[in-house]
């Protein structure tokens, strides 16, 4: 059963880059049978998502985000990782990883049914 | 970008009702890639629905998702206690992702 990890500094300064990873266990992160993706939770507040990668490093960022953010897959550590830079008290949310099933043939990803419990970051100084 | 919009924010209910909730989309969802969430306090989101009406493993049968295109509804036919939490749906069909703003089924 996949399971996911997510870790990273519980705080960041403002204007720093904000660094996230996620460990996969249960499963290869190389696989094409999985994609992976961030989502984020501000306090009080609703889900949005963040980006996903594919087994292939193939990325799809969210375009509020796009021109601060690299996420990007380290088949060594089995993990993926996220980056965000420039970061401002608007970024503070719980961060999670998640997976779906991804269709290599049609190129089709589904719904994320594997989510990790998530990580707090707070930017402030 | 297709924006979801949840009806109502808020739904107060007894167990053993039925609770109906609903999420629109500004454009038509690609081939109804319509998933629903749960999320309870202090834990993940759990996908309930897929597909718009496909149920994710091990999901009760009392949890039912309908609708096509922009119109979509997540139907609990008959409430428990362990029901009651935040309800999300959200679009796959085409980038960006997006998320509605939550429906929270709160107990009458």
């Amino acid at each position: 059963q996949l399971q996911l990890q997510e870790s990273g500094p519980g705080l960041v300064k403002p204007s720093e880059t904000l660094s996230l990873t996620c460990s996969v266990s249960g499963g290869s992160i190389s696989s094409t049978k999985n994609y992976w993706g961030w989502i984020r939770q501000p306090p009080g507040k609703g889900l949005e998502w963040i980006g996903s990668i594919y087994y292939n490093g193939r990325t799809d960022y969210n375009p509020s985000l796009q021109s601060r953010l690299t996420i990007s897959l380290d088949t060594s550590k089995n993990q993926l990782s996220l980056k965000l830079s420039s970061v401002t008290a608007a970024d503070t949310a719980l961060y999670n990883c998640a997976s779906g099933t991804y269709y290599y043939a049609s190129g089709f990803a589904d719904a994320f049914d594997i989510w990790g419990q998530g990580t707090m970051v707070a930017v402030s100084s | 970008e297709i924006v979801l919009t949840q009806s109502p924010g808020t739904l107060s209910l007894s167990p053993g009702e039925r609770a109906t909730l609903s999420c629109r989309a500004s454009q038509s969802v690609s081939s109804d890639w319509l998933a629903w969430y749960q999320q309870k306090p202090g834990q993940a989101p759990r996908l309930l629905i897929y597909g718009a009406s496909s149920r994710a493993t091990g999901i009760p049968d009392r949890f039912s998702g309908s609708g096509s295109v922009t119109d979509f509804t997540l139907t609990i036919s008959r409430l428990e206690p362990e029901d009651f939490a935040v309800y999300y749906c959200q679009q796959y069909g085409s980038s960006p992702v997006t998320f509605g703003q939550g429906t929270r089924l709160e107990i009458k």
